[in-house]
């Protein structure tokens, strides 16, 4: 079946843990993006990928890194996690190349930092 | 700055007709999205504007005025399954998705 997967579906992890959280798609999109969800504020981008082989900062950045090694799969790592980080991370994709960009999204990683 | 306002909460009866409204002030403009979020799922899109007007589909219907920096999705005939939250965003011009906080709406019998 054709989609995003991401992996684990929920965590808790102690303070200062090192996470990786997975996305991997199928639809053999370009464009890939990793976003937080927190209560009361709107989806928040942390790093984006145009194209496998690019990434770039969102608007959160800062405590998270990601790469692009082939189109399927772009995890976002937390290098050192801090309570702040509790949230619920959706990565998606698109077909990028321009402005209909319908973004795709996975089922969500729900995280908990103690 | 970039900012998305739209209304936390509003409550409908199933079968009814309710508007939800999305104003926007961003760098740039490529597109107004709405997607559907029901709750402890992902996001899933219902629409896009980019030209000024009404774009319907089924159900759904969303409109929007450039020059005004407002957007709203119309829905009719309301089901309980509709009881969700909906989320507006604009692409701005990095390509990138500026998104509001979201507005849930209860549906009730």
């Amino acid at each position: 079946i054709a989609g995003i997967t991401q992996a684990p579906t929920s965590q808790i992890l102690a303070a200062g843990r090192r996470m990786t959280l997975r996305c991997t798609q199928d639809m053999r999109h370009n464009a890939m993006y990793w976003y937080r969800q927190d209560l009361g504020l709107g989806l928040r981008l942390i790093h984006y990928s145009n194209t496998a082989g690019t990434t770039g900062k969102g608007e959160v950045p800062d405590g998270y890194s990601v790469s692009r090694a082939n189109t399927d799969d772009f995890p976002l790592t937390l290098a050192s996690a801090v309570p702040s980080q509790t949230s619920v991370y959706f990565c998606a994709s698109s077909d990028g190349g321009g402005s209909y960009n319908e973004q795709f999204f996975g089922p969500g990683t729900r995280l908990t930092v103690l | 700055g970039q900012n998305i306002d739209q209304p936390t909460e509003m409550t409908a009866t199933e079968g009814a007709i309710v508007q939800i409204n999305c104003t926007y002030q961003t760098s740039g403009f490529n597109g107004l999205f709405w997607y559907q979020q029901h709750a402890g799922e992902a996001p899933t899109f219902l629409s896009y504007n980019v030209l000024d007007g009404l774009e319907e589909k089924g159900r759904f219907s969303s409109f929007l005025s450039r020059s005004k920096g407002y957007s709203y999705l119309l829905l009719k005939e309301l089901q309980m399954k509709d009881s969700a939250s909906y989320l507006c965003a604009v692409m701005d011009s990095n390509y990138q998705l500026i998104w509001g906080a979201g507005t849930k709406l209860i549906i009730k019998p």
